[in-house]
């Protein structure tokens, strides 16, 4: 079974552009969180998706944004970007919702803003 | 409120044995979860334990919960080269896949 996927790998942008990350989870998981992971900070949540819906939001600015489909990939959107948004982007698939399920991580995507 | 703390290294001997030390404040975790992460790379799940459990055992790994003191330990046997990376603990938020992660722990092992 193919493991959680994320595209692209790797990302450079410059100040004020736009950028948009895909995940797309473990075959029959419904479940997508997207964490994201800075040498200060740490590992902190993001976003958590179940049935195209946001169940939870973290503690980031209105210009981080994310949604999921019906197939459940998701996508994350960050507007207006900030040298601080240079992080390792990771997302998360579960089988359900609720924190009962083991939870996998992608590779990442790695996204450097000049 | 909602903090996991871990001591930031840990350098031991190849073959001999790694425990890396976790807190936690949420009780009401459902899963607690042990992952490595080693260099440019993602997370990988090493191992979990569900909270009514109090050890868990998987070849070379073992898990050691104490809910009284709100402590999660990973003991690795025979520490390998191959080990070498960051290890974060992380508590999911009940009812929710909100995972709240560690600092992580580097472990460094030398021949």
């Amino acid at each position: 079974k193919a493991g959680v996927t994320q595209t692209p790998r790797y990302l450079i942008k410059t100040r004020g552009q736009q950028v948009t990350l895909s995940c797309s989870p473990i075959s029959g998981h419904r479940s997508v969180s997207w964490y994201q992971q800075t040498p200060g900070q740490g590992l902190q949540f993001l976003f958590e998706y179940f049935s195209e819906t946001q169940r939870n939001k973290g503690n980031f600015p209105g210009r981080f944004s994310g949604r999921q489909f019906s197939n459940s990939r998701s996508e994350m959107n960050v507007s207006t970007l900030e040298l601080g948004d240079s992080a390792l982007y990771l997302c998360a698939s579960s089988l359900s919702s609720g924190g009962t399920n083991e939870q996998f991580f992608g590779p990442g995507t790695r996204l450097t803003v000049l | 409120g909602e903090d996991v703390e871990q001591s930031l290294f840990l350098s031991v001997r190849e073959g001999d044995s790694s425990v890396i030390n976790c807190t936690y404040t949420d009780s009401s975790s459902t899963y607690l979860y042990w992952y490595k992460q080693e260099p440019g790379a993602g997370l990988q799940l090493l191992t979990y334990i569900f909270s009514n459990m109090d050890m868990k055992q998987d070849q070379r790994l073992t898990v050691l919960l104490n809910k009284k003191d709100k402590h999660l330990s990973l003991r690795i046997a025979d520490t390998q080269t191959g080990d070498s990376a960051i290890y974060f603990c992380a508590e999911t938020v009940f009812n929710t896949d909100k995972l709240i992660f560690g600092t992580g722990t580097r472990l460094q092992v030398f021949p």
